[in-house]
């Protein structure tokens, strides 16, 4: 029972490039997060998924687009990546009150 | 969104107590959070508040809420230095159930 799993755990790309982030939970969890955290600024939500098939923009979600694949999985896609998107992304599920976080994936924009 | 304030950083010798204070913006039906986030690693709950209890004991975690003033604390007793992390405060709303509103996080520093 690995709970969130987040893939890559590191990335180094280039200005322009585009790249997926993908996260699966095996939790059976109808909601599913995408938060990215910078240093002094906490975690900000990027986009959420309440249930399969349906995605919602969250505070931050420029420059991101969102794919809930099945119950288990929900990716996050850059399409063209800037360094303002250099930072540690977490992906999350949630039931009841608690939510469960996955390891985080480092990402750097250079 | 909610606004979640937290100081950036404590420092206290083991066996203290520590005390990490948030502040929040006020709404109905809420639930409040503790993570804590270990370098590299992602956050894990370490406890929670409903809005309508105004204390909740977990071994040597005390968590306080003030509704009046809209402010929750974690109360860590004989701190370790294997408490070292940063600390976030959380809240969501019944309303919105789907989103959490995060503080920046407070760094806790344990000197031997």
């Amino acid at each position: 029972n690995a709970g969130v799993t987040q893939t890559p755990k590191f990335q180094v790309l280039k200005t322009g490039q585009s790249m997926t982030l993908q996260c699966a939970q095996d939790m059976n969890h109808n909601s599913m997060y995408w938060y990215r955290q910078d240093p002094g600024m906490g975690l900000r939500l990027i986009y959420y998924s309440a249930s399969e098939g349906t995605t919602d923009k969250g505070e931050v979600p420029n420059g991101y687009n969102v794919s809930r694949l099945n119950k288990r999985e929900f990716s996050l896609r850059l399409e063209s990546a800037a360094p303002s998107q250099t930072s540690v992304y977490f992906c999350a599920t949630y039931r009841g009150a608690e939510a469960f976080f996955g390891q985080g994936t480092r990402l750097t924009v250079v | 969104g909610e606004d979640v304030e937290q100081s950036l950083f404590l420092s206290v010798r083991e066996g203290d107590s520590s005390v990490i204070n948030c502040t929040y913006t006020d709404s109905s039906s809420t639930y409040l959070y503790w993570y804590k986030q270990e370098p590299g690693a992602g956050l894990q709950l370490l406890t929670y508040i409903f809005s309508n209890m105004d204390m909740k004991q977990d071994q040597r975690l005390t968590v306080l809420l003030n509704k009046k003033d809209k402010h929750l604390s974690l109360r860590i007793a004989d701190t370790q230095t294997g408490d070292s992390a940063i600390y976030f405060c959380a809240e969501s709303i019944r309303e919105d159930f789907n989103k959490f509103y995060f503080g920046s996080g407070t760094k806790l520093n344990v000197k031997p």
